[in-house]
């Protein structure tokens, strides 16, 4: 079965840090998509990025980036030069394809992050 | 364009009532589901539904039961409230292939008394 762990739980940090959430996973599947949300205090759910287990290159957007290690099982997310409203929970989330989305997606507990100012 | 639309927003409901979380999408997704947030804790699959008429239990069904009559709306229906399912529920649609996930609800939060 699909697991996915986001072992920090909470992480605080000074605005313009840089900091990494990890995101570990668990799937039988040799294909599938890995994702990250951002909830911010508000409650909704933002989607952040999609990467199929295909494509291991990484990615930047801004100040956001991803290192995905298929060897490792990983899907870790930077913020570079963080910012007070880079506050929020994130989560990241598996799908696997032999589902074919149909059982949807398994999520981790979330890393509560905190940018003080 | 709305996307995923939720309602009510906020609830309060005592042990033994009942109710339904409304949802619909406006993007002709066949995928819909249902998810249940607790505090501290991911999300986790409630129900799901791969085209009107169609669906299926995830994890966490028990207490639920939904219906997919068209392919917009895919309403939650919550049996004999009890204060386990005190939480927020996220509604979710998406284009026949799995790569597309974008597209969440607001959320409602619904609280058990």
């Amino acid at each position: 079965a699909q697991k996915v762990t986001q072992a920090q739980t909470e992480i605080s940090v000074v605005e313009k840090e840089d900091v990494t959430l990890d995101c570990v996973y668990e799937t039988r599947d040799t294909t599938y998509y890995l994702f990250w949300y951002k909830q911010p205090p508000s409650g909704e759910l933002v989607f952040l990025i999609r990467r199929n287990s295909f494509d291991e290159q990484n990615e930047i957007s801004g100040r956001y980036s991803w290192n995905f290690q298929k060897s490792t099982s990983s899907f870790n997310f930077t913020i570079t030069a963080s910012q007070v409203v880079d506050s929020a929970v994130y989560f990241c989330a598996l799908s696997e394809v032999s589902g074919g989305g149909a059982d949807g997606l398994t999520f981790g507990k979330g890393t509560h992050l905190i940018i003080q100012p | 364009n709305a996307g995923v639309t939720q309602t009510p927003k906020f609830r309060i409901l005592k042990i033994g009532q009942s109710m339904t979380l409304q949802c619909t999408q406006d993007m002709n997704h066949n995928y819909m589901y249902w998810y249940r947030q607790d505090p501290g804790m991911g999300l986790k699959l409630i129900y799901y539904s791969v085209g009107a008429g169609i669906t299926d239990k995830g994890e966490v069904p028990n207490g639920y039961n939904v219906s997919r009559s068209t392919t917009e709306d895919f309403p939650l229906r919550l049996e004999l409230a009890a204060p386990s399912q005190t939480s927020v529920y996220f509604c979710a649609s998406s284009r026949t292939e799995i790569s597309f996930w974008a597209f969440f609800g607001q959320g409602t939060r619904l609280t058990v008394v």
